[in-house]
């Protein structure tokens, strides 16, 4: 069965400094890996995502994320937050064989950006 | 081009009350799924649809029921409301279940 581990619940950073959220994952084969953004009051939104070819993959505002497949790790980086980055962040991930259960989520980490 | 679009946002219900819960998408995607995100759980999957007539069970199934009579529509039945429902719904779409998925703006249920 597969099953995504976020460590992080919530992480409090002031404007400017950098982040790493990380992200495990379970799961015996191939995989596809995404990072959703939750603002407050909103729905979820793609960050980025990884299916296949370089595993270092960038995303919108300035969030990049590298697939790290012996670690079974997708960590999420931002080199200088914002407050505007203070939201609730989701790792998941999608095994690609056909049997494959369907997307499943980490249960997510909050950051908090203080200006 | 809309997106996927639910209703209502916000709905109180007492306990043993049924209510659909609406969600359409104009993609033309094939792949739709109901979550509900409960706080420290992440999303937990529902019900998902594969296509027009066909559904099947997610994580989380007990207590709600699901239809997929067009590749459009995606509605969420609660047979019978309890407090444990109180959450919130999020409905989504992408192209197959290995793709990206496009969320809807959620529905806050509250379930007394």
């Amino acid at each position: 069965a597969q099953s995504v581990s976020q460590h992080n619940h919530h992480v409090i950073l002031s404007e400017a400094a950098s982040l790493e959220l990380g992200c495990n994952y379970s799961y015996g084969g191939t995989v596809n890996l995404f990072w959703y953004v939750q603002y407050p009051g909103q729905h979820l939104q793609l960050l980025l995502k990884y299916f296949s070819g370089d595993p270092l993959v960038k995303g919108i505002k300035g969030f990049e994320a590298e697939f790290i497949k012996s670690k079974f790790s997708f960590n999420l980086r931002k080199p200088s937050v914002q407050w505007s980055d203070t939201a609730e962040y989701f790792c998941a991930v999608n095994g690609r064989s056909g049997s494959a259960r369907q997307l499943t989520f980490g249960s997510g980490t909050q950051l908090t950006v203080l200006p | 081009n809309a997106g996927v679009t639910q209703t209502p946002k916000f709905q109180v219900l007492k306990t043993g009350q049924s209510m659909t819960l609406q969600c359409a998408q104009d993609m033309n995607h094939e792949y739709m799924s109901w979550y509900r995100q409960d706080p420290g759980m992440g999303l937990r999957l529902i019900h998902y649809s594969v296509g027009a007539g066909i559904t099947d069970q997610g994580e989380v199934p007990n207590g709600y029921n699901v239809s997929r009579s067009t590749t459009e529509d995606f509605p969420l039945r609660l047979l019978s409301a309890a407090p444990s429902q109180t959450s919130v719904y999020f409905c989504a779409s992408s192209y197959s279940k290995f793709n990206e998925q496009f969320f809807g703006p959620g529905t806050r249920l509250t379930v007394l």
